[in-house]
């Protein structure tokens, strides 16, 4: 699986767009973008995958670059209920049988 | 649609002891799995199943086996509890369909072994 590297934490205003980057250079051809959360105390929740068109969904949008290297996540309007880990995971669905979900992005929704 | 659900939420154990963590899922999902997650380490897998009555060991098998009888459940036993199995314990399952990437967890199994 490719590695991924995002901001250890963003803050982002309630009612405004939280935009979560995640770099992945050396992403394949073969390998899909994933993004969960994890919400304090509760499982991860998945949110959106996509491979090279950008996606949406009825909680978030994904935008991937042309050249395939970065992504961003998209919540149009943060609520504070949205104030989880993000994690960007990077893989080919015949990759390994766990998901790898490193450090993640810690995002703290403001009122 | 419950989901994926475990009992318990919270659990004491003594070194030794032994205990079996339930996980159902209610989604006829073939893909089960077992990870565990410690501060600072994130998620690792222990153990998973592609199907009933195929498992197999993940990252961290060591301490742990499962068994999957019947598609809605996969329960992790914990042979002799030690002090480092002390861990938040998530169970996942996914479907065929949808792909094993797309993993819905429950909501978690709080371990501390003394």
């Amino acid at each position: 699986d490719a590695k991924t590297t995002q901001p250890p934490s963003m803050d982002c205003a309630e009612g405004r767009a939280a935009n979560l980057p995640c770099n992945h250079s050396t992403i394949s051809g073969n390998e899909y973008v994933y993004w969960y959360r994890q919400i304090h105390s509760q499982g991860p929740q998945y949110i959106i995958h996509g491979l090279k068109n950008n996606e949406t969904n009825e909680m978030a949008s994904l935008i991937i670059t042309e050249d395939r290297k970065s992504s961003t996540l998209i919540l149009p309007h943060a609520t504070l209920r949205d104030t989880a880990v993000y994690y960007c995971i990077v893989r080919a669905k015949t990759g390994a049988n766990n998901l790898f979900f490193g450090t993640g992005t810690r995002l703290t929704v403001i009122p | 649609n419950a989901g994926v659900t475990q009992t318990p939420k919270f659990q004491v154990l003594k070194t030794g002891q032994s205990m079996t963590l339930q996980c159902a899922q209610d989604m006829n999902h073939e893909y089960m799995s077992w990870y565990r997650q410690d501060p600072g380490m994130g998620l690792r897998l222990i153990h998973y199943s592609v199907g009933a009555g195929i498992t197999d060991q993940g990252e961290v098998p060591n301490g742990y086996n499962v068994s999957r009888s019947t598609t809605e459940d996969f329960p992790l036993r914990l042979l002799s509890a030690a002090p480092s199995q002390t861990s938040v314990y998530f169970c996942a399952s996914s479907s065929q369909s949808e792909g094993r990437d797309t993993q819905y967890f429950g909501p978690g199994t709080r371990l501390t072994v003394l």
